[in-house]
């Protein structure tokens, strides 16, 4: 079993839809939690922290269940531009601050 | 700032060739990492470091190697490359561990060994 496991998507919408990403993790001692985008042939970029109380910003809600050891990302009213890769990254403790990166979910949005 | 830079952002090489992918941040970050992401994959870390001087291995290091002897630098060796080894490969870096541990990460540099 990996160890940071995505939904494997492709997830194609049309735009103005809601869409949510579920990504689940497998080491109880994971810390820090991340939602990452990456578009088309270019670095990933940190798109949001996710935090035990849930955090959001604007149209991206986080959330981390630490119970069930997942944590997902809800894009509201989507854009043509919200179009990419979606990576989460999960920082066990102790780790050095080394991340483990899903594979990754890819949305595309539709006019 | 200019973040996370790296060089070149493309290359091709024979397979038994060498080559040096540079990485460098002005951030003054502790913390750097080596990646590799295949098409259509997530990212796989080779080499990481947490300080001048100490690097470390990660998930898949064989065929490549690493130093770090400044803050800003963490070059990335590839020896005798291999067709297994055509990649995009992204360097990062981060200021700390934990909820603080955001990483940055370069430009990438594709590599094709034919």
């Amino acid at each position: 079993r990996k160890e940071v496991e995505q939904d494997p998507g492709p997830f194609n919408v049309p735009e103005g839809a809601t869409v949510a990403f579920n990504c689940t993790y497998s080491n109880s001692a994971s810390q820090s939690f991340f939602w990452y985008r990456q578009d088309c042939r270019k670095e990933p970029k940190l798109l949001m922290s996710v935090y035990s109380s849930g955090n959001e910003d604007g149209r991206f809600t986080a959330q981390l269940n630490r119970a069930s050891q997942y944590i997902s990302l809800l894009i509201r009213d989507s854009k043509l531009s919200d179009s990419a890769t979606y990576l989460c990254a999960v920082n066990v403790r102790t780790n050095a601050g080394k991340s483990t990166f899903g594979d990754g979910t890819t949305l595309t949005v539709k006019p | 700032n200019a973040g996370v830079t790296q060089t070149p952002k493309f290359r091709i090489l024979k397979i038994g060739q060498s080559m040096t992918l540079q990485c460098a941040q002005d951030m003054n970050h502790n913390y750097m990492y080596w990646y590799r992401q295949d098409p259509g994959m997530g990212l796989k870390l080779i080499y990481y470091s947490v300080g001048a001087g100490i690097t470390d291995k990660g998930e898949v290091p064989n065929g490549y190697n690493v130093s770090r002897s400044t803050t800003e630098d963490f070059p990335l060796r590839l020896e005798l490359a291999a067709p297994s080894q055509t990649s995009v490969y992204f360097c990062a870096s981060s200021y700390s561990t934990g909820q603080g541990g955001t990483q940055y990460f370069g430009p990438g540099t594709r590599l094709l060994v034919l």
